[in-house]
């Protein structure tokens, strides 16, 4: 099935750390992604993780992945006013993205 | 630059008209897609192109026609517009492989 969820708002302190959970239906999912949507914007892809990996670290974000119980998590360490945004994860499934339903991150200083 | 670009940006037009989206990708990329975002903010696919060719149809109405006259670019026709049709539409373009997608900036389409 293609169903991908993630819980709708996120309020965090400026300089506190941020975690976005998403949890997915497809196992055979090769890859699974972390977008950023700013209001008025496009989609910018942060991160991606491969299906083998457990974790993956870029500067402030760290991904994480447990396959066992299909849930991916983006933490955002050191939090800014400018991380406010909606973040999307997505898993790929036979040739298209399925985007969860988006996290709305609100960041207050 | 390298980019996906859309045309219009914004779109606002009366029930029953039809109107174009254009989109193009300067990438190289083989696949071109269009995503339509609700006013929930809900991301759903709607068609996907590979090489001009179609390869994703997601249930959506006869009224959406997309058309791919090369690789590089995917546009997206819409016949006797309804209220419901209002949301924002996203192109997009990926090579395959895990290497994400790129998207474009958006249109915000208006049924009025």
């Amino acid at each position: 099935g293609e169903d991908v969820e993630q819980s709708l708002f996120l309020s965090v302190r400026e300089g506190d750390s941020s975690v976005i959970n998403c949890t997915y239906t497809d196992s055979s999912s090769t890859y699974l992604y972390w977008y950023k949507q700013e209001p008025g914007a496009g989609l910018q892809l942060l991160t991606y993780i491969f299906s083998n990996m457990d974790m993956k670290q870029d500067q402030r974000l760290t991904v994480l992945l447990n396959k066992k119980d299909k849930h991916l998590s983006l933490r955002i360490a050191d939090t800014q006013t400018g991380d406010s945004a909606i973040y999307f994860c997505a898993e790929s499934f036979t040739d298209k993205l399925i985007f969860g339903t988006g996290t709305r991150l609100q960041v207050f200083p | 630059d390298t980019a996906v670009s859309q045309t219009p940006k914004y779109l606002v037009t009366q029930m029953g008209n039809d109107k174009s989206i254009k989109c193009e990708q300067n990438l190289g990329h083989d696949t071109m897609y269009w995503y339509k975002q609700d006013s929930k903010k809900f991301l759903k696919i709607m068609f996907s192109y590979n090489n001009k060719e179609l390869i994703i149809n997601e249930t959506v109405p006869n009224r959406f026609s997309p058309k791919s006259p090369d690789k590089a670019h995917l546009n997206l026709h819409i016949n006797s517009l309804e209220l419901g049709d209002s949301a924002v539409y996203f192109c997009a373009s990926s090579q395959g492989g895990g290497t994400g997608y790129t998207f474009g900036s958006g249109t915000r389409l208006t049924v009025v």
